[in-house]
């Protein structure tokens, strides 16, 4: 079965600090990856998707980046983080195969808090 | 521009049956999910519409409507574990899914 890791669970950091989240899925390949954000009381928002190896779509434009040095390795970067950034990340996972009905699975988040 | 409507929050008695309603409007439609999120924690998958009609699962069903750019997700015989708050998500022309903010569906006994 496919497993989802997300690390870390919680996370404080001064404004200004650099970030990185890491997320992996284990039990599949060529997974489709999403990094998203939920500010508090909010819906989720699309932050990127990859499709494959290095490949990077970005939805927003900000502060942050993403990387996927492998297939099943998902990285949120930030070199100096805002007050703004603060909220609930989650990485998420999908099969390869977009003409299908597959949902999107997701990791169990990291609440980042900038101080 | 996108548009995912969900009212903010809504309130239901324990056993009793509670309607949560979606409407929205996207470029291009390719199927419509709910998932839901107790606080703290990830959204997981409840139900997927791609056809008109309802699907029912257990004690949730998700009903469909293209024509109208509407859903809804109907919960029947109310848990305390019900508590929690319900994503309506449309996958648009280029398959990306589009977010609501959520309905928080408050149980009380």
């Amino acid at each position: 079965s496919q497993t989802i890791h997300q690390w870390p669970a919680t996370l404080v950091q001064p404004v200004g600090s650099p970030l990185s989240l890491e997320c992996t899925v284990e039990g599949t390949s060529n997974p489709n990856l999403y990094w998203y954000r939920q500010a508090a009381g909010r819906g989720l928002q699309l932050l990127f998707y990859s499709v494959g190896i290095g490949q990077i779509s970005s939805e927003v434009p900000q502060n942050l980046s993403a990387s996927r040095p492998q297939d099943r390795q998902f990285i949120l970067s930030s070199k100096k983080l805002l007050l703004s950034d603060s909220g609930f990340y989650l990485c998420a996972w999908s099969p390869f195969t977009p003409d299908v009905s597959y949902e999107q699975y997701f990791g169990p988040g990291t609440r980042l808090t900038v101080t | 521009g996108q548009n995912i409507d969900q009212p903010t929050e809504m309130t239901a008695t324990e056993g009793a049956i509670v309607q949560i309603n979606c409407t929205y409007q996207t470029s291009g439609f390719n199927g419509l999910f709910w998932y839901q999120q107790h606080a703290g924690e990830a959204p997981t998958f409840l139900s997927y519409n791609v056809l008109d009609g309802l699907e029912e699962k257990g004690r949730f069903s998700s009903f469909l409507s293209r024509s109208k750019g509407y859903s809804y997700l109907l919960l029947k015989e109310l848990q305390m574990k019900d508590s929690a708050s319900y994503l309506c998500a449309v996958r648009d022309s280029n398959y990306q899914l589009i977010w609501g903010a959520g309905t928080k569906l408050i149980i009380k006994p």
